[in-house]
């Protein structure tokens, strides 16, 4: 299993640009997250989605959209890039959001707006 | 706001055990405590988690206080490649998602 991928690793965007980061995961999970991570702080969630289809506002929504057509997949769009959006962001997948059971994380986009 | 209260900075010898710990001292009777770590530059990674028993597992044991207050994170053996961020959580927010707090840097040295 190759568990939670993400597509790029790395990009560097000028403001205004667009951009779809890609989200897979391959555990058949239902419950999927985006997170983001701004130098020495924690993750803070931007959407999540509880099964294929459905997508909800996290945290700190606002500048992305998302999209789950396929359980398999969660996708993160910037409609016109910002430089606050430069940030390393995580996708994470898990069989449930019920208390106990662990979320997987992915390897990280690391995206730097100009 | 995490609900978690974790040193800063901890060191440890190589081969050593490295114990972390964590008060959480609001917790709730229905809540898990969580740890993840964060490996320079990588995803978050599970390590173990736990309600009220005593939990261990390949990478580590975790002990929780009777009251349920706090909690140590035991590495019985630590790596070089153990150097990281741990994340103790117990507070998982109302869409299911885990609440990161600032984390305890574990260096481990030679």
């Amino acid at each position: 299993n190759a568990g939670v991928t993400q597509t790029p690793k790395f990009r560097v965007l000028k403001t205004g640009q667009s951009m779809t980061l890609l989200c897979a995961q391959d555990m058949n999970h239902e419950y999927m997250y985006w997170y983001r991570q701004d130098p020495g702080m924690g993750l803070r969630l931007i959407h999540y989605s509880v099964g294929e289809g459905t997508t909800a506002k996290g945290e700190v929504p606002d500048g992305y959209n998302v999209s789950r057509l396929k359980k398999q997949n969660f996708l993160l769009g910037l409609e016109s890039a910002a430089p606050s959006q430069t940030s390393v962001y995580f996708c994470a997948s898990s069989y449930s959001n019920r208390e106990g059971y662990e979320q997987y994380f992915g390897p990280g986009t690391r995206l730097t707006v100009t | 706001d995490a609900k978690t209260t974790q040193p800063p900075s901890m060191d440890c010898a190589e081969g050593r055990a490295a114990n972390l710990p964590c008060n959480h001292s609001t917790i709730s009777g229905n809540e898990y405590v969580y740890w993840y770590r964060q490996i320079h530059s990588q995803g978050p990674q599970y390590i173990i988690h736990g309600l009220k028993n005593n939990e261990t597992n390949e990478m580590a044991s975790l002990i929780i206080t009777e009251d349920r207050k706090s909690s140590t994170l035991i590495l019985p053996h630590a790596t070089l490649r153990d150097t990281a961020v741990y994340y103790c959580i117990v507070d998982g927010g109302s869409q299911g998602n885990l609440i990161f707090g600032k984390g305890t840097k574990l260096s481990v040295k030679p």
